[in-house]
C-alpha cells in the first residue's frame, strides 16, 4: 500500500526558531514529492521536487528530497507567526495519483 | 481568475437528505477530483475525472455520485447522507503534463447530523 508518514505530527515553536518538518514515503512508481500549506481553508502548493539533492527555495523556506533513502524536508528559518498551519506532503504516483501525508501542524508563538 | 470555485461553503444536513456539492473551474485543466479530510488523516480521494464524460473511483467512493458533462464542472452528489460523511471537502484540478500540480477550492464543510 502506498503510504506518506510525516513527523512530527505537530510542533510548537516560538518566532525566530528554524524548524525542520519531515516526510517519508514507500510508494510505487514515484513521479514527484510536493509540499503544501494548509491554514483555515484550502492547501496551497509551496514545492514540487522530483531529482535528489536540488535544494528549492522561496524565501525562508527550503525543501529537498533523498529519493535513495525516500525522504524529504521542509526546513523554516526564522520562523513567524504567519508561518503557523499545517504542512502537507504529498507523493505524485503514475498517472495522477496523489497521496497525501496526514501533514504536521506547525504553531509559532510569538 | 477564479480557478476553483466551490459552493456552499458550508452546509448542515439530516441523516438521510441528498445534495450536490459544486464545483467549477476556469483553467480548462482536464484532470478535476474530489477530496475529503478528516482530523489527523491525510486527503483522501472520493471520485476523479480525467475529462468530461470520464469519471472513476479514488479510495472512498462510497455514498457519493460524480458525473462530468463538462471540463468545466464536477458536481459531487451524496444520494443520502450519513453521520461518518461528516468532513471538510476539497475539490482539486491538476494542468497535468510538467505542470503536475493540485490547485484546490475553498473548500466545503458539511455536518450530517
Amino acid at each position: 500500500e502506498d503510504k506518506v508518514v510525516q513527523s512530527p505530527l505537530s510542533l510548537v515553536v516560538h518566532e525566530g526558531d528554524t524548524v525542520t518538518l519531515n516526510c517519508s514515503y514507500e510508494v510505487t512508481n514515484f513521479r514527484s514529492l510536493l509540499w503544501y500549506k494548509q491554514e483555515k481553508k484550502a492547501p496551497t502548493f509551496l514545492f514540487m521536487l522530483t531529482s535528489s539533492g536540488i535544494e528549492k527555495k522561496s524565501g525562508r523556506l527550503s525543501s529537498i528530497l533523498d529519493k535513495k533513502e525516500l525522504f524529504s524536508i521542509l526546513n523554516i528559518t526564522a520562523t513567524q507567526t504567519g508561518d503557523s498551519a499545517v504542512y502537507l506532503c504529498v507523493g505524485l504516483l503514475n498517472g495522477q495519483n496523489f497521496v497525501f501525508g496526514p501533514g504536521t501542524r506547525l504553531s509559532v508563538l510569538p | 481568475n477564479a480557478g476553483v470555485t466551490q459552493t456552499p461553503k458550508f452546509q448542515v444536513l439530516k441523516t438521510g437528505q441528498s445534495m450536490t456539492l459544486q464545483c467549477a473551474q476556469d483553467m480548462n485543466h482536464e484532470y478535476m477530483s474530489w477530496y475529503r479530510q478528516d482530523p489527523g488523516m491525510g486527503l483522501r480521494l472520493i471520485h476523479y475525472s480525467v475529462g468530461a464524460g470520464i469519471t472513476d473511483q479514488g479510495e472512498v467512493p462510497n455514498g457519493y455520485n460524480v458525473s462530468r458533462s463538462t471540463t468545466e464542472d464536477f458536481p459531487l452528489r451524496l444520494l443520502s447522507a450519513a453521520p461518518s460523511q461528516t468532513s471538510v471537502y476539497f475539490c482539486a484540478t491538476n494542468g497535468g503534463g510538467g505542470a503536475n500540480v493540485l490547485t484546490f477550492g475553498a473548500g466545503s464543510r458539511l455536518t450530517v447530523l
